[in-house]
């Protein structure tokens, strides 16, 4: 299993360009999340999917929006990029169990706005 | 409003001694609780969790204490290794999702 995939890896924009980060999970987990990590910060919680066709926002979803048609893929739409969206973006992936928590975490795409 | 708190932002041990990373919360509705580590320019990967119906969980090296009435955690390195040297964040779930901590980068001196 290639677990959880992400690309681009690096990234630089233009302010007011927009881009798709894609995100793929191959070990058929119903849940995935995406988050922006900023220096010195922790990891703060974008946008998440209980499954496909379900998605919800999360702490800091202004300036993105997100889609689940599939169970393995969950991108991430930048649309109108601003320089306060330069971060590291990862994506998670959880199987759902009740009792299981852990979430399964991409390399991270680290995008730069200029 | 931080709900997870890792209020050392770094800790240096020596190879061989315990190593200890404190987190604190705030919500008293977060009923489990992991720790991640992260090296750089890698994701964070899973490395012990704990329910809130238990105050202790080991895993080899690894320990994590969870005290309930004072909402606060622990993660115990034993005996702590080069390798173990990276960023370790604590998190809390509640509500299907995880709040994170800051992080707290550990330094293993040789």
């Amino acid at each position: 299993n290639a677990g959880v995939t992400q690309t681009p890896k690096f990234r630089i924009l233009k302010i007011g360009q927009s881009m798709t980060l894609q995100c793929t999970q191959d070990m058929n987990h119903n849940y995935m999340y995406w988050y922006r990590q900023d220096p010195g910060m922790g990891l703060k919680l974008i946008y998440y999917s209980v499954g496909a066709g379900i998605t919800d926002k999360g702490e800091v979803p202004n300036g993105y929006n997100v889609s689940r048609s599939t169970t393995e893929d969950f991108p991430l739409r930048l649309e109108l990029a601003a320089p306060s969206q330069t971060s590291v973006y990862f994506c998670a992936s959880r199987r759902g169990l009740s009792f299981r928590f852990e979430q399964f975490f991409g390399p991270g795409t680290r995008l730069t706005v200029l | 409003d931080q709900q997870v708190k890792q209020n050392s932002p770094s800790l240096s041990v020596q190879e061989g001694r315990i190593s200890i990373l404190n987190c604190d919360y705030t919500n008293s509705m977060f009923d489990y609780f992991l720790w991640y580590k992260k090296y750089p320019a890698e994701g964070p990967t899973f490395l012990i969790s704990i329910s809130s119906i238990k105050d202790k969980n080991e895993d080899g090296r690894f320990t994590v204490f969870l005290n309930k009435s004072a909402k606060h955690l622990s993660l115990h390195i034993v005996p702590s290794q080069p390798g173990d040297s990276a960023v370790y964040f604590c998190a809390a779930a509640g509500n299907e999702k995880l709040t994170f901590g800051t992080g707290t980068r550990l330094t293993i001196i040789p």
